[in-house]
This record gives structure tokens, C-alpha cells and sequence, in this order.
């Protein structure tokens, strides 16, 4: 099975503090994403990448940065955190090929104080 | 952009029952998906299914796409079957999936 592994399950940080989440899939996957979750707003879409180093922006990248310098490894980066990042967010990967899906990791809770 | 609506919002059975999760979308889409949230967070993929029906034992899933629904039946639900279910679309070959608001289910002893 694919895995996508989330680095954290749990992170609690400070107001300003530069924020790294780290997300890794097994299966040698083309497409990566991030989203977040907010209760009552679903799943909102931050930045996909289709390639190593290529990167798009998604419905909400204000405030974030991603990297994609390895095919496996999708990062989200928080450049300076604000309580209003307060959220539960999802990696995701996939093959970019008809008949495969999505595969979602575990989640990251982040807590931004 | 695409719409995703999907109903209703909130759902609480009885275990044993039987239910039917509605996703309506407003353009033609290339996939479709139907995931499982359990308690901890974690998207579990059920179906994928932008077209045609599909079962996996107690589940299964039916997508008109000349109509733009897709409908998710469970049967004799059981307690680990709460969570929150989400319908997601892609509209077009290699775009993001987009996703509803999704229904949340309780199965109650």
C-alpha cells in the first residue's frame, strides 16, 4: 500500500515562529498536495506540486511556502505562524494516472499560540 | 470553480440502519472520490468512482455522471462507521481535487 507519512501528528508553536511540516510518500507518486482543515470550511487546498521543484499555488497560499527538492518529500512551510494557522493539516499524494486516487497521510494538528 | 455539495450535513443512525450520502456537483469531472474521516483525523480512501457503481462489502457507491451525483450507501452500520464522510472531484484531468463540506455520521448503540 502507499503510505504518506506526516512527520507530526501534533505540533504546538509560537506566534512568529518559522513552521516546517513534513510530508514523505513510498510509492514514487508524480502529484503532491496540501490542504488544510478547518471545522465547517472542509478541505481547502494550499499548494499541489506535479514535479520535482515545480510547486502551484492552491485556493489559500497566503502565508505559506512549500519545497519540493526531492520527488518523495512535499514540504509546507509556515514563514512566520499566526494563530489564524491554527489547523489540522493533510498531505496528499498521487500517481496522476486515471483509475488511482488520492492517498491522504495522517494529519498534522498544529496548535499556533 | 467546480461546486461540491454534498448532503445532509449531519446524520444519526441507529446501528443496524441503513443510510444514503448524496454529493451533487456542478460540472462534468474526471474523478471522483469518496473518503472516510475517522475520530483521529486520518482520510481513509473508499471509492474511487467517477463513474458506474462499486461495492466493498457493507459500502457502496453509485456516480451518474450525466447527472452530476454520486450517492454512498452503508447498510447495517455499525459504530466505527462514524466519522465524517467526504465526496471530492476533479474537474479536469491532473487538477486538484476539490472537495465538500462533507456529512458528519454517528452510529449510536
Amino acid at each position: 500500500d502507499v503510505k504518506v507519512t506526516q512527520s507530526s501528528r501534533y505540533l504546538v508553536k509560537r506566534t512568529g515562529e518559522k513552521v516546517f511540516l513534513e510530508c514523505v510518500q513510498d510509492m514514487d507518486h508524480e502529484n503532491m498536495f496540501w490542504y488544510r482543515q478547518d471545522p465547517g470550511l472542509g478541505l481547502r487546498l494550499i499548494y499541489f506540486s506535479y514535479d520535482v521543484k515545480m510547486k502551484e499555488k492552491g485556493d489559500i497560499p497566503e502565508g505559506y511556502s512549500v519545497s519540493r527538492e526531492k520527488k518523495e518529500r512535499f514540504s509546507l512551510i509556515l514563514e512566520s505562524a499566526s494563530t489564524n494557522q491554527t489547523s489540522m493539516y493533510l498531505c496528499a499524494s498521487s500517481p496522476g494516472l486515471d483509475g488511482y486516487g488520492y492517498t491522504f497521510g495522517s494529519g498534522t494538528r498544529l496548535t499556533v499560540v | 470553480g467546480i461546486q461540491v455539495e454534498q448532503s445532509p450535513p449531519d446524520l444519526i443512525l441507529q446501528e443496524g440502519a441503513n443510510s444514503t450520502l448524496r454529493c451533487n456537483f456542478s460540472d462534468s469531472v474526471n474523478n471522483l472520490q469518496w473518503f472516510h474521516q475517522n475520530p483521529w483525523g486520518q482520510l481513509i480512501n473508499l471509492f474511487y468512482i467517477p463513474s458506474g457503481t462499486k461495492q466493498n462489502g457493507r459500502l457502496s457507491a453509485t456516480t451518474v455522471a450525466t447527472e452530476r451525483y454520486s450517492l454512498l450507501y452503508i447498510s447495517s452500520s455499525q459504530t466505527t462507521d462514524s466519522g465524517v464522510y467526504f465526496c471530492a472531484v476533479e474537474r479536469t484531468g491532473n487538477t486538484p481535487l476539490v472537495f465538500g463540506k462533507g456529512t458528519r455520521l454517528s452510529v449510536i448503540a
